[in-house]
């Protein structure tokens, strides 16, 4: 069965730092997509960045990127310079199938100025 | 392009109702899921639609149903209300629903008296 295991349930960091979000899954697909949505107060998800595994190479995105070990399966997700608007819950999901997605637990980030 | 829209954003509800919710996806967008986010068990996925047909269900009760039109517009709806339906409930909408990113709705946040 697919899971996705988020084991910080919460974070912080100083404004401009850096903090890496973890997350581990378990799969027996080669083929499939990773992603991490950041969900702020509004309760908007939105789509941080996603990692096709096929590809070897880390996705980033300006201060997002990600740290793919596929063998490990792990997908962590690190954010370089934190900002306040960067305060959120933060969902590591899984898809290998026809839209059917597996999230993590989420983790909350605190952003401290 | 306008995003996916949720309607009603707010509904209270009393034990033992029905209610309804909407989804209108992305255009050209003919994949949407729906998917249950309580403090308590996260993220939950309900079911999934494309081309009017549900082509994946998660582990609800049948009191959880949906349907999707041909214009791709979804609608949830959960009979005999109970107090633990109480939830923000999210729809995602994608092209084809084969690996692809999910963009989500703002939620219609139900709570159950």
């Amino acid at each position: 069965a697919q899971t996705v295991t988020q084991s910080q349930p919460e974070m912080s960091v100083q404004e401009a730092e850096t903090v890496t979000l973890s997350c581990t899954y378990d799969t027996s697909e080669s083929d499939y997509y990773l992603f991490w949505y950041k969900q702020p107060p509004s309760r908007q998800m939105i789509l941080v960045i996603r990692q096709e595994a096929y590809k070897q190479q880390n996705a980033t995105e300006n201060r997002f990127s990600v740290n793919f070990q596929k063998a490990a399966k792990s997908f962590s997700l690190k954010i370089s310079d934190s900002q306040l608007g960067d305060a959120a819950m933060y969902f590591c999901a899984y898809n290998y199938n026809f839209n059917k997605f597996y999230f993590g637990s989420g983790t909350k980030l605190n952003v401290k100025p | 392009k306008a995003g996916v829209t949720q309607t009603p954003r707010y509904l209270i509800k009393t034990r033992g109702q029905q209610v309804t919710l909407s989804c209108s996806p992305i255009s050209g967008h003919r994949s949407v899921s729906w998917y249950q986010q309580t403090p308590g068990q996260g993220l939950q996925f309900l079911f999934e639609y494309f081309s009017e047909t549900q082509r994946n269900k998660g582990n609800f009760p049948g009191r959880f149903s949906g349907r999707q039109f041909s214009n791709s517009r979804s609608e949830m709806n959960v009979s005999t209300l109970e107090l633990g339906d109480s939830a923000l409930y999210l729809c995602a909408s994608t092209r084809t629903g084969n690996q692809e990113t999910q963009y989500f709705g703002p939620g219609t946040r139900l709570l159950v008296l």
